[in-house]
């Protein structure tokens, strides 16, 4: 069965630069989620999406961003990276009907990020 | 608030002993879900149940069952006849029923079975 995709894998950024995560949903999911893990921490919220719109806030720092685009898919952009910004970056995606998650959320294999 | 908290740090059981992972949960919430996830070293989360207030059953899943008890706020899990595979580091975690959109895990339990 189709998983969450999140793109890419692994990347290397230096202080101060842009990053921009990728984030494919499971078919037919239409809500997505992106979470903040760092090193040896849980997972911490950072933002929500459902059907293109902002459903939920968490500490997402104002540096970054993110968008739902009309195939579904997401991206979190980063700006002006800090050596704390490395971590993993997990999206996650579930079914709402009508705002309400109406499935688990399923997470993709996550995104290391290295700033340097 | 919501929080999870997960007391153990770290467990370190032998191949084929029982253990069980702890966890204890807050909200004012009257409806809400428990899930528990799995961290191996790859890195991945992996789903492995989600429990709704209302459904105080137990489950149990092959060497997997989880007892969830709403009188004391915990959703334990337990692995009989524990394997080196199931070294890992595992999440317990809450969310409001429906109208919540995001999670709070708890810090986790680094389980590492010795073979």
């Amino acid at each position: 069965a189709a998983g969450v995709i999140q793109s890419p894998r692994h990347l290397i950024k230096e202080k101060r630069e842009t990053a921009t995560l990728k984030c494919y949903p499971i078919p037919r999911h239409d809500t997505v989620y992106w979470y903040q893990q760092g090193p040896g921490q849980d997972p911490q919220f950072l933002i929500s999406f459902y059907e293109k719109m902002q459903s939920d806030k968490g500490s997402i720092p104002d540096r970054f961003s993110a968008q739902q685009f009309s195939d579904y898919h997401s991206e979190l952009n980063m700006s002006s990276l800090e050596l704390g910004d490395s971590a993993l970056y997990f999206c996650a995606s579930s079914f709402s009907v009508g705002g309400r998650r109406r499935t688990e959320a399923f997470f993709g294999q996550g995104t290391r990020l290295t700033v340097v | 608030a919501q929080k999870v908290t997960q007391a153990q740090t770290e467990i370190s059981v032998v191949e084929k002993e029982d253990v069980t992972l702890d966890c204890v949960y807050e909200t004012r919430d009257t409806t809400y879900y428990l899930f528990w996830y799995k961290q191996p070293p790859s890195g991945e989360l992996v789903f492995l149940i989600r429990r709704n207030s209302f459904d105080e059953q137990n489950e149990i899943s092959g060497r997997y069952s989880w007892n969830f008890q709403k009188s004391t706020s915990s959703f334990n899990f337990t692995i009989t006849a524990s394997q080196v595979v199931d070294s890992a580091v595992y999440f317990c975690a809450l969310s409001e029923a429906d109208y919540g959109q995001n999670f709070v895990f708890g810090p986790g339990t680094r389980l590492s079975v010795l073979p």
